[in-house]
């Protein structure tokens, strides 16, 4: 069955470093997503992409963190430098054309010390 | 006008209850409705999902009721199972701009006592 692979799976760094996780969407899917998830909270959304484009970015901290999708395929989420706050799960979900589900990978478990 | 809006917060149900979570929206242009389940250290995972043409969908012990004119749809599971024991978050998408656009609901974490 295809998923969503995501890696790593738990990172751990400290504070002022830099850290990068990365998404492989499901084959065909022209929608990716980041969303970050903070314990007992629901997921929230960070960067969109359709194919290679950033389609909706407006609740990602620019001044840290960074997304690409260079060949429309798989993504690189990037947060430098990490702050103690940023401790969360980082969730990617990826989504074929038009208004259907989302598929979620098993997400990157970040913790900042 | 994206917010989806779900209660309760958290529920504990006896082993073969009903567990019954609620969500409102307001933006009619919604036009899909998903159910996530949620276990710990895991990513979400579709569990049912209802588009508006429809008041009801039913799988398996999952059914969802979905009231157009109150926009308020709700997600119940029929003879609760400890291994039921998650998070559940209901979701609410458009098509804006030629791409997808989803809005998530808090969530409820559910567990079933035996």
């Amino acid at each position: 069955e295809a998923e969503v692979a995501q890696s790593p799976r738990y990172k751990i760094t400290e504070k002022s470093q830099a850290v990068a996780f990365w998404c492989d969407p499901i084959s065909g899917h022209a929608t990716l997503y980041w969303y970050r998830q903070i314990l007992g909270q629901g997921p929230e959304l960070l960067v969109q992409f359709q194919d290679e484009s950033v389609v909706d970015d407006s609740q990602l901290p620019k001044d840290r963190f960074s997304a690409e999708r260079l060949k429309g395929v798989d993504s690189t989420l990037k947060i430098q430098p990490a702050e103690l706050g940023d401790s969360a799960m980082y969730l990617c979900a990826s989504s074929a054309q038009g208004n259907t589900e989302a598929f979620f990978g098993q997400g990157t478990r970040l913790t900042v010390v | 006008q994206q917010q989806v809006k779900q209660s309760p917060q958290s529920l504990i149900v006896q082993k073969g209850g009903i567990s019954i979570i609620n969500c409102a929206y307001e933006n009619t242009a919604f036009d899909y409705f998903p159910w996530y389940q949620q276990f710990p250290g895991k990513g979400p995972a579709l569990l049912i999902a209802i588009r508006p043409d429809v008041s009801e969908k039913k799988e398996g012990r999952f059914t969802i009721s979905f009231n157009k004119s109150a926009k308020q749809f709700s997600l119940h599971i029929m003879d609760s199972q400890p291994g039921d024991s998650a998070t559940y978050f209901c979701a609410a998408s458009v098509l804006s701009g030629g791409y997808q656009k989803v809005t998530f609901g808090t969530g409820t974490k559910l567990q079933v006592i035996p």
